[in-house]
């Protein structure tokens, strides 16, 4: 199975700083790379799907690229809101599997 | 509005078995993959097993043999059949629709202990 490896583990800092997040494949998963953000007390919510594209309704401050086994998310300017899990998955290969997740906090 | 509800999880004695339920609404369950993600308190996401909108399944190695998933389509509805539980079971337990190769719409949840 694939493994994805996200780095780092937790990343503090402060309201309106930027945040790069990494997530690297044990092979390549082309573009079928995942983004979720997940809260304490409530399911995950998709961000980026295909590696770089925003689902319905997130805001333009979160990015994604990259391809094949390396990919990362930006957070452009961080929203008190933001402060989250973050999650990685990948869709290319079965079975699925998810990155063991980045914590954003302040 | 399309959404998912959960039902089905409680305390169960290891080697026991739960059924748990996954009511859609605002979409039909045979039109998308659907799948049960679970986490354990504290952990991360762990895939469980996906039901093919073509009826098919597959199911990760960590329950295969235990696990079964199914779905009635005349309730709207995907289940998950968990039996031989073992601690390591114990989580919350995710429903979740796959759209465009992601999951896009996903229930609250339902926890599964299983302790003695």
């Amino acid at each position: 199975e694939i493994v994805l490896t996200q780095s780092p583990a937790t990343l503090s800092l402060s309201p309106g700083e930027r945040a790069t997040l990494s997530c690297r494949a044990s092979q390549s998963v082309s573009s079928d790379l995942i983004w979720y953000q997940q809260k304490p007390g409530q399911p995950p919510r998709l961000l980026i799907y295909d590696a770089s594209n925003r689902a319905s309704g997130i805001p333009a401050r979160f990015s994604g690229s990259g391809s094949g086994t390396d990919f990362t998310l930006i957070i452009s300017s961080l929203e008190p809101e933001d402060f989250a899990v973050y999650y990685c998955q990948q869709r290319s290969i079965w079975p699925l599997t998810f990155g063991g997740g980045t914590k954003v906090e302040i | 509005e399309v959404q998912l509800v959960e039902s089905g999880g409680g305390l169960i004695q290891p080697g026991g078995s739960l059924r748990l339920s996954c009511v859609a609404s605002g979409f039909t369950v045979n039109s998308n993959y659907m799948s049960w993600v679970r986490q354990a308190p504290g952990k991360g996401l762990e895939w469980v097993s996906v039901m093919y909108s073509g009826g098919g399944t597959y199911h990760a190695d960590s329950v295969k043999g235990r696990f079964t998933i199914s779905r009635d389509t005349s309730k709207n509805t995907v289940y998950l059949q968990m039996n031989s539980l073992r601690a390591e079971d114990t989580a919350m337990y995710y429903c979740a629709r796959e759209e465009k190769r992601s999951f896009d719409i996903w229930g609250q949840g339902t926890m599964v202990t299983v302790s003695s």
